[in-house]
């Protein structure tokens, strides 16, 4: 069965720092990875996918991961955060089992 | 830590009829419940968002009266598909916020629905 661990569950920055959350999978077959954002009291926001291609993905809000199928990690980062990035973050892998999030990772960015 | 059960994992039926997807918080009170559905090769898309003891607030687009949702209690969401096409084939997931922090959004396992 596939699966997903997220390594930090609480992150505190503060602005202007870099970020990096971590994201490991366990799954042998080919997978597809997203990064998803859920701000406070809203739903999710895809931040980001990689299905093929080039390993480093850039998505939105000045995201960015990068898939190492060696590692099987697909970590988030950005180099320069910002208060409104206050949010929930969530890994997940879709494999032959559908799709599976990591348990999350509460961001505060403080001022 | 938090648990969301949802259930079936898996369900086929046939057009026509109607199929019930439940999503249960084990150990916390969940106060809003959030059902998204996934397209192939899409991401996902939010169908509504329910809070307990009050109507779900469905987004653009999606039928209420096709994708009945029950928020009855603080542990039970359940999502019900009236009336099933093979266009509804599709995964489903429900996500629930524990009501006790301001954060902490928990999602079920999937249910990957077959209508033939």
């Amino acid at each position: 069965a596939q699966s997903v661990s997220q390594h930090n569950h609480h992150v505190i920055l503060s602005e202007a720092a870099s970020l990096e959350l971590g994201c490991n999978y366990s799954y042998g077959g080919t997978v597809n990875l997203f990064w998803y954002v859920q701000y406070p009291g809203q739903h999710l926001q895809l931040l980001l996918k990689y299905f093929s291609g080039d390993p480093l993905v850039k998505g939105i809000k000045g995201f960015e991961a990068e898939f190492i199928k060696s590692k099987f990690s697909f970590n988030l980062r950005k180099p320069s955060v910002q208060w409104s990035d206050t949010a929930e973050y969530f890994c997940a892998v879709r494999g032959a089992d559908g799709l599976t999030f990591g348990k999350g990772t509460h961001l505060i960015i403080q001022p | 830590g938090a648990v969301v059960s949802q259930h079936p994992s898996r369900v086929i039926c046939k057009s026509g009829t109607s199929v019930k997807i439940e999503c249960r918080s084990l150990d916390f009170q969940a106060t809003t419940m959030f059902w998204y559905r996934q397209f192939p090769k899409k991401s996902l898309m939010l169908m509504a968002t329910s809070n307990e003891g009050s109507k779900a607030t469905y987004e653009q687009g999606v039928e209420k009266d096709k994708f009945l949702i029950n928020h009855a209690s603080l542990t039970l969401s359940t999502l019900t598909v009236t009336s099933a096409h093979p266009e509804d084939s599709s995964f489903y997931i429900c996500s629930a916020r524990d009501r006790n922090t301001n954060y902490g959004y928990t999602f079920g396992s999937g249910t990957r629905l077959t209508v033939v």
